[in-house]
């Protein structure tokens, strides 16, 4: 059974780069049908597609954050990554990584984890 | 940029039926969209109710459906229970790589 768990810092500063860690188990981490994802949720609002990632590094994200995003993967620690740079207040959310499954839909999720933004 | 829109709320009796609306700011919805579902209460992960516009996830109850009607994806609970009352979010695929969230439709059971 498939298992996710984020990991990182639960505050950050303003114009700082957020950093957060999706780590997989108990799934083939490079099998062809899985696209690695992030997803997010400011408090008390709704949920937002930030990108996803393949095992072989090929990645989309959001318009709306392409430019902050970067997204990038560990294949031989089962771990892939999300950095967001020049964060702002707007960026507090709680962050989910997520499994895609054959680019259709969100089977798996992680529990969540709160960044708050803020000096 | 495209928005997707749902619903903000619906109030449904216990044993009720109510179906929620995923649908375009510009354009209809098709299954090419890949319309999937997702059920989310308070301070918890999303759970997959629907994918593929209506195939049910694993261990989903059957009151749970989903379909396009008219120019929108669709997800019916027929018979609605308490524990039913969530949040609910639909997700289209905008090709590119690209996919969307809806606002959420909360789902009150009363």
């Amino acid at each position: 059974q498939v298992k996710l768990q984020e990991s990182g810092p639960g505050l950050v500063k303003p114009s700082q780069t957020l950093s957060l860690t999706c780590t997989v188990s108990g799934v083939s981490f490079g099998s062809g049908d899985y696209y690695w994802s992030w997803i997010r949720q400011p408090p008390g609002k709704g949920l937002e597609w930030i990108g996803y990632i393949f095992y072989s590094g090929d990645s989309y994200s959001n318009p709306s954050l392409e430019s902050r995003v970067t997204l990038s993967v560990n294949t031989s620690r089962n771990q892939f990554s999300l950095d967001l740079s020049s964060v702002t207040a707007a960026d507090t959310a709680v962050y989910f990584c997520a499994r895609l499954l054959g680019e259709d839909y969100f089977d798996s999720w992680g529990q969540g984890t709160l960044v708050t933004v803020s000096s | 940029q495209t928005v997707v829109t749902q619903e903000p709320s619906f109030s449904v009796s216990p044993g009720g039926t109510v179906t929620l609306t995923c649908g375009l700011s510009s354009g209809s919805v098709s299954t090419s969209d890949y319309p999937s579902w997702y059920q989310q209460t308070p301070g918890q992960a999303p759970r997959t109710l629907v994918y593929s516009t209506n195939i049910r996830s694993s261990g989903v109850p059957d009151r749970f459906s989903g379909s396009i009607l008219g120019n929108k994806a669709a997800l019916t609970i027929t018979g609605a229970q308490a524990e039913d009352e969530s949040d609910y979010y639909c997700v289209l695929y905008m090709g590119s790589g690209i996919y969307v969230f809806g606002t959420g439709t909360r789902v009150t059971v009363l």
